[in-house]
């Protein structure tokens, strides 16, 4: 089956710095990524839609200079968090889809900026 | 109209009993409509999808009704387990563009 694995799975970073989270597609070729963000208790919110050397398309009211994606290849996707403040804590979440396939989720990361 | 309404918001079900959960859309060019699971910490994970074309679909306990004149679909657990327990989201997408989600039902099974 079609898994997605996404790293780290928690990080805990001093506010002011960045922090990059890495998505990969292992056994598939992921046309196109997405990232979510999801606050407790409530459904994923979409940041961003990456194509593969395409630059992304953020959502309304996403800031791109803050939430930085590059989908280099088809099978990696990184999203940086620039100049993390408190409340860009949060869990993060990708997505994978390819051609005739559905849509393959990571298992998320937990980002708290202290 | 690319919002999909998912109710209830939580539900508690006995073990065995059967759960179900609802989702309405209003962009009748949504043309996949699948269902989450997630539990706390982790990332959603298929658990079944359904394209217009069909009015059911059932993978082992779990089942999709669609209603494609009523723009309603449904997921039913059947016997359902304490392990069931978690959020689950509907959403939908049109030509394999991004998925929009419901808001999610946290089910609580009670043994």
């Amino acid at each position: 089956g079609a898994v997605v694995s996404q790293h780290p799975s928690w990080v805990i970073c001093k506010s002011g710095t960045s922090v990059k989270i890495e998505c990969r597609s292992l056994d598939f070729q992921a046309t196109t990524m997405f990232w979510y963000r999801q606050f407790p208790k409530q459904s994923l919110m979409l940041m961003a839609t990456s194509n593969e050397g395409s630059k992304a398309t953020y959502e309304q009211g996403v800031e791109k200079d803050k939430f930085l994606i590059n989908h280099a290849s088809l099978t990696l996707s990184t999203l940086t968090v620039t100049s993390a403040h408190p409340e860009d804590s949060s869990f993060y979440i990708c997505s994978a889809r390819a051609a005739l396939r559905g849509y393959t989720f990571g298992s998320g990361t937990r980002l708290t900026v202290v | 109209q690319q919002q999909v309404k998912q109710s209830p918001q939580s539900l508690i079900v006995q073990k065995g009993g059967i759960s179900i959960i609802n989702c309405a859309y209003e962009n009748t060019a949504f043309d996949y409509f699948p269902w989450y699971q997630q539990f706390p910490g982790k990332g959603p994970a298929l658990l079944i999808a359904i394209r217009p074309d069909v009015s059911e679909k059932k993978e082992g306990r779990f089942t999709i009704s669609f209603n494609k004149s009523a723009k309603q679909f449904s997921l039913h657990i059947m016997d359902s387990q304490p392990g069931d327990s978690a959020t689950y989201f509907c959403a939908a997408s049109e030509g394999g563009n991004k998925l929009v989600f419901g808001a999610g039902t946290i089910l609580r099974v009670k043994s």
